[in-house]
């Protein structure tokens, strides 16, 4: 199956800092990738849709201007937590999507686990 | 509107036990139901999945077949292994929508 490649795996920061976290389609083109926040012992919470070359489009509730996404090209997306908290420690996952609404598989990268202290 | 429900956890069985993790989801139209599979640490894996009524996904000794009369896709397998030993998810994603909808996830140990 395809391969989406997410980096870091793991990282630590200060509080007030901000952090990128990069996720990339190694052998497909994604025009739309999405970015997932997985509290402890729950289920994956969609933050945004990001597609190639336009704004994202967020969820409810989530803070657009702490977590910058951008989509710059058909193979990388970004997401920046910015002025990072304690509270903003979490597992962060992206998917990727094929081209076209017609594709049934999303692929995952391997998650980000991101401590704030 | 759309939701996936599914079985809380968690769950332990012993080795060779049979397993079955409810899955139950209301959506319109007729979606692509997903088994996603996390081992301890990383990401999400897809295990299964189906794309109309009466398929069944199969993979790894798991199965799942999409029941469009009941809105279901139980996830099966006949004889559990240490190494099964995960937290599954189902989802779906409708027709047109690339989207993923998650279940809350099942968290399952198995003991030798």
């Amino acid at each position: 199956g395809a391969v989406v490649s997410q980096h870091p795996s793991r990282v630590i920061c200060k509080s007030g800092t901000s952090v990128k976290i990069e996720c990339r389609s190694l052998d497909f083109q994604a025009t739309t990738m999405f970015w997932y926040r997985q509290f402890p012992k729950q289920s994956l919470m969609l933050m945004a849709t990001s597609n190639e070359g336009s704004k994202a489009t967020y969820e409810q509730g989530v803070e657009k201007d702490k977590f910058l996404i951008n989509h710059a090209s058909l193979t990388l997306s970004t997401l920046t937590v910015t002025s990072a908290h304690p509270e903003d420690s979490s597992f962060y996952i992206c998917s990727a999507g094929g081209q076209g609404s017609s594709a049934t598989e999303a692929f995952f990268g391997q998650g980000t686990r991101l401590t704030v202290v | 509107g759309d939701s996936v429900t599914q079985m809380e956890g968690p769950v332990t069985l012993s080795e060779e036990a049979f397993l079955t993790i409810n899955c139950t989801y209301t959506a319109t139209g007729y979606p692509s139901l997903f088994w996603y599979v996390q081992y301890p640490g990383e990401g999400l894996q897809l295990l299964l999945k189906a794309t109309k009524a009466d398929d069944k996904g199969s993979n790894k000794g798991f199965e799942a077949t999409y029941r469009k009369e009941t809105t279901s896709f139980h996830l099966e397998k006949g004889s559990v292994q240490v190494s099964d030993s995960a937290v599954y998810f189902c989802a779906y994603k409708g027709r047109g929508n690339e989207k993923l909808t998650f279940g809350t996830g099942t968290r399952l140990t198995i003991i030798p």
